[in-house]
This record gives structure tokens, C-alpha cells and sequence, in this order.
């Protein structure tokens, strides 16, 4: 059974930049034609795509957060990443690493904001 | 602002059928066959139960059933149960982002 597990900082300061990493397990990121995924959730709020990433390499974004986002692929350790430049307030939320579409989700990881 | 627009909130009683819908554009859900919905229970991670407008995980109840109508998608759940109180979100590939986009969630309360 695939499972995914987001880490990192929980806590980043404003204008800093957020780092998290989803760990794979029961599976390789580097089989089959799946994409890599990275979704957030603000308090008591909807679900928002931020990008993917396939085995390939390949990567797309959201387009209201391109300019600050970077989705990659580390298949040594089974693992990809997200880095979220020039964080502010708007950017609390769970954030969580998924396979594909949401075929399988990590269990989120809350990030707050604040100085 | 959400790209696809849900009802907010739905209530049923145990064992009636309720329809959540999920409307989108021409870009999304009428241009492509790739509506997702999830069911997502207070503090945990959303669960798949419906890809690809109509097709149910293996191990999801076959209460839930999916559909799609030009820009609208549907999610029903029949035999309502106290379980199946929870957030219920759709998502839709769309062409004019190349990336998946969500509804705004909307809260199924089983009364």
C-alpha cells in the first residue's frame, strides 16, 4: 500500500521561504506515469492545487503561485519536495503531498505564518 | 474563489439519497472526463471516492456514484449514514491552467 508522509517546518516567518518534503513509501516515485502532487488547505477553507511534478522531471504550477514555486523530484530518496518563496499570512495552511489526481494523500502538515 | 462552484452546505436524513453538484466550464468539466471527488472527515486528509466522473476506488462504498452532465458534475450518495457526514470536494483537470482545479467544498450534514 502506497503511503505518503509530508515534513518540515511547521512554523516559517514572513518573507522567508517554505520548505516540505513528501517521503514515499510502498512505492517509487520513479514508476509508472504518475505525477507527484502538492495541495494546501487554508483554515476552514477549500483545497487549492499548487503544482506537480512527474518522473520525468516535468513540472507545472498554479499560475497565481508560479512565480514563488518549485516542485522537485529526489528519486535516491524516494521523496519530492516544495519550496514556497516570500511567504506571507496567506500562505497558513495543510499542506499536503498527494500521488496523481489524489489517488493516495499524506495525513497534511499545518504551516503557519507568522512572526 | 473557487474555479468550480459546489453548494456550500446539504443536509439528508439516514437512508435518503442526496446529489451534491459541481459546476464548472467548457475549459473543465464539459471539455474532459477527469472529475474527481473526495470525501474528507474534520482534521483528516481527503479520501478519493470518485475518478474519472464515474468510477469508485476499490474499497469505497457503492453508495457513492458519480456523473457528469455538459459543465456539471454530480456526486450522489444513497442509504445516507451518520458516516457519511463530512466535506465533500470535486476537482476537474482544466485546460486553461494545465493543472487540476477544486471546488469550494460543500459540507454534507447526515441530520
Amino acid at each position: 500500500q502506497l503511503q505518503l508522509q509530508e515534513s518540515g517546518s511547521g512554523l516559517v516567518k514572513p518573507s522567508q521561504t517554505l520548505s516540505l518534503t513528501c517521503t514515499v513509501s510502498g512505492g517509487s516515485v520513479s514508476s509508472g506515469d504518475h505525477s507527484w502532487s502538492w495541495i494546501r488547505q487554508p483554515p476552514g477553507k477549500g483545497l487549492e492545487w499548487i503544482g506537480y511534478v512527474y518522473q520525468s522531471g516535468y513540472t507545472n504550477y498554479n499560475p497565481s503561485l508560479k512565480s514563488r514555486v518549485t516542485i522537485s523530484l529526489d528519486r535516491s530518496k524516494n521523496q519530492f519536495s516544495l519550496r514556497l518563496t516570500s511567504v506571507t499570512a496567506a500562505d497558513t495552511a495543510v499542506y499536503y503531498c498527494a500521488r496523481g489526481a489524489g489517488t493516495y494523500w499524506g495525513q497534511g502538515t499545518l504551516v503557519t505564518v507568522s512572526s | 474563489q473557487s474555479a468550480l462552484t459546489q453548494p456550500a452546505s446539504m443536509s439528508g436524513s439516514p437512508g435518503q439519497s442526496i446529489t451534491i453538484s459541481c459546476t464548472g466550464t467548457s475549459s473543465d468539466i464539459g471539455g474532459f472526463d477527469y472529475v474527481f471527488w473526495y470525501q474528507q472527515h474534520p482534521g483528516k486528509a481527503p479520501k478519493l471516492v470518485i475518478y474519472e466522473v464515474n468510477n469508485r476506488p476499490s474499497g469505497v462504498s457503492n453508495r457513492f456514484s458519480g456523473s457528469k452532465s455538459g459543465n456539471t458534475a454530480s456526486l450522489t450518495i444513497s442509504g445516507l449514514q451518520s458516516e457519511d457526514e463530512a466535506d465533500y470536494h470535486c476537482s476537474s483537470y482544466s485546460s486553461s491552467s494545465t493543472l487540476w482545479v477544486f471546488g469550494g467544498g460543500t459540507k454534507l450534514t447526515v441530520l
